[in-house]
This record gives structure tokens, C-alpha cells and sequence, in this order.
């Protein structure tokens, strides 16, 4: 079956330390997102890829890093940098009409915690 | 910009009950909309999508939209909530960036709460 898939799904971090969270996609789609999510904040955008060897940050970057080397792996690492990095982070990819995405595609998240 | 608004962090129906959901846009081009739904723990799942043909979209589960342009609205309804769609629903609008291409901009949240 097709899909997304995103790992570890919890994953427990030490202050200081960087965590690279998994996300790979058999869906062949040619853009690849990753978003945070916070009780009552809704999905805020880390990162977006719109194809391979290319990301731009989207509005919360600051502290977290991405790659894309691959059109089916989009990993993301959280580094020492990002100071409240407790969160549920979800990654999503989407079909592509022209210029427009039409819908997206998401993974069960992985939860990120601080101890 | 393109943006969403949901009315309503917290909604609560008793099932059998007609559920509705609100849902704002505000967009500079002919949008995209979608409702999502997000189960705890689980990533968003699409329950529909409008993409300019039909305004009166049907989904998932029993759940439909209608694009009303001269409201700019996309309200999510269901005739007759079940316990199984207490969740979270997010509504999200295909945001054009400087680049030329367009990205999923999402609402914060509606948290439909379903009693017996």
C-alpha cells in the first residue's frame, strides 16, 4: 500500500542532544512538508521541500534542520538549538496540479519529548 | 495572503444531532479548501476537498461542504453525529507562495466533542 511513513513514533530527547526524526513516502509525490503541532495551535510549518535537493523554511525553522537527497525521504533533525522542542510533528506530502497542491498526504507523527 | 479561520476551538453536540463546523477563507486567487480530520495520537486524514468544480462537496463518513464565495465560507456538516467523530477537524486553504506554487495553509483547530 502506498502511504507515509514516519518514525519512531515516540521518540524521548536529553537536553543538548540533536534527534532526526524519519519520514519516507512510496507515494511518488514530488513535494514533502514538515509540520509541529501544540495543543490549541493547530499545524505550524517547519520546513517544506517542493522537490529533490530543494527545502525552504517555512514559518517556525529556527532550530531544526532538513535534508531532501532522495524524492522519497524527507528527514528532519531536531537540533540543541531549538529550546522548546516537545512537540507531535507530523509530515505530509501532496499531489502537485500544475503549480498548486490539491491535497495532502500525512503521516501518524512521531511525539517528541524532552527529558 | 490566503488564510482560514475556524469559528470555535470547541464544539459539542449530542449524537443524532447535526454537527457544523465553520470554516473562513480569505484568498486573492480562486482557492483550494479542505477539511481534515485528526483522530488522537494520528496524523490528518482528508475528509473532502474542493478544487472549483461542485460547491456542494460530500466526503467521508457522512460529511459534507458547501464553497460559498459571496460568504467566503466552507462550513462542514453532518446530519447526525456519531460518537465516533468526536475529533479534530482542521480546515486548510492552498496558499500561492512568491515562488509561483502554492502550499496547504491550515485553520487551528476545531474540537467536535460528542455526548451519549
Amino acid at each position: 500500500d502506498g502511504g507515509i511513513t514516519q518514525s519512531p513514533k515516540y521518540l524521548f530527547r536529553k537536553e543538548g542532544q540533536n534527534v532526526t526524526l524519519s519520514c519516507e513516502q512510496n507515494l511518488n509525490h514530488d513535494a514533502m512538508y514538515w509540520y509541529r503541532q501544540d495543543p490549541g495551535q493547530g499545524l505550524r510549518l517547519i520546513y517544506y521541500s517542493q522537490i529533490v535537493n530543494d527545502f525552504q523554511k517555512g514559518d517556525i525553522a529556527e532550530g531544526y534542520s532538513v535534508s531532501r537527497e532522495k524524492k522519497e525521504s524527507f528527514p528532519l533533525t531536531v537540533t540543541s538549538a531549538q529550546k522548546n522542542p516537545t512537540a507531535f510533528y507530523l509530515c505530509a506530502s501532496s499531489i502537485r496540479d500544475g503549480k498548486r497542491d490539491t491535497e495532502a498526504f500525512f503521516g501518524q507523527g512521531t511525539r517528541l519529548t524532552v527529558v | 495572503a490566503q488564510s482560514v479561520t475556524q469559528l470555535g476551538s470547541h464544539v459539542s453536540v449530542s449524537e443524532g444531532a447535526l454537527v457544523l463546523l465553520r470554516c473562513n477563507y480569505s484568498s486573492s486567487v480562486p482557492p483550494y479548501l479542505f477539511w481534515y480530520v485528526q483522530y488522537p495520537n494520528q496524523g490528518l486524514q482528508l475528509l473532502l476537498k474542493y478544487t472549483s468544480a461542485a460547491t456542494l462537496v460530500k466526503g467521508i463518513n457522512g460529511f459534507e461542504a458547501e464553497f460559498k464565495k459571496s460568504e467566503t465560507s466552507f462550513h462542514l456538516t453532518k446530519p447526525s453525529a456519531h460518537m465516533s467523530d468526536a475529533a479534530e477537524y482542521f480546515c486548510a486553504v492552498s496558499h500561492l507562495m512568491n515562488t509561483g506554487f502554492q502550499k496547504l495553509v491550515f485553520g487551528t483547530g476545531t474540537r467536535l466533542l460528542v455526548s451519549p
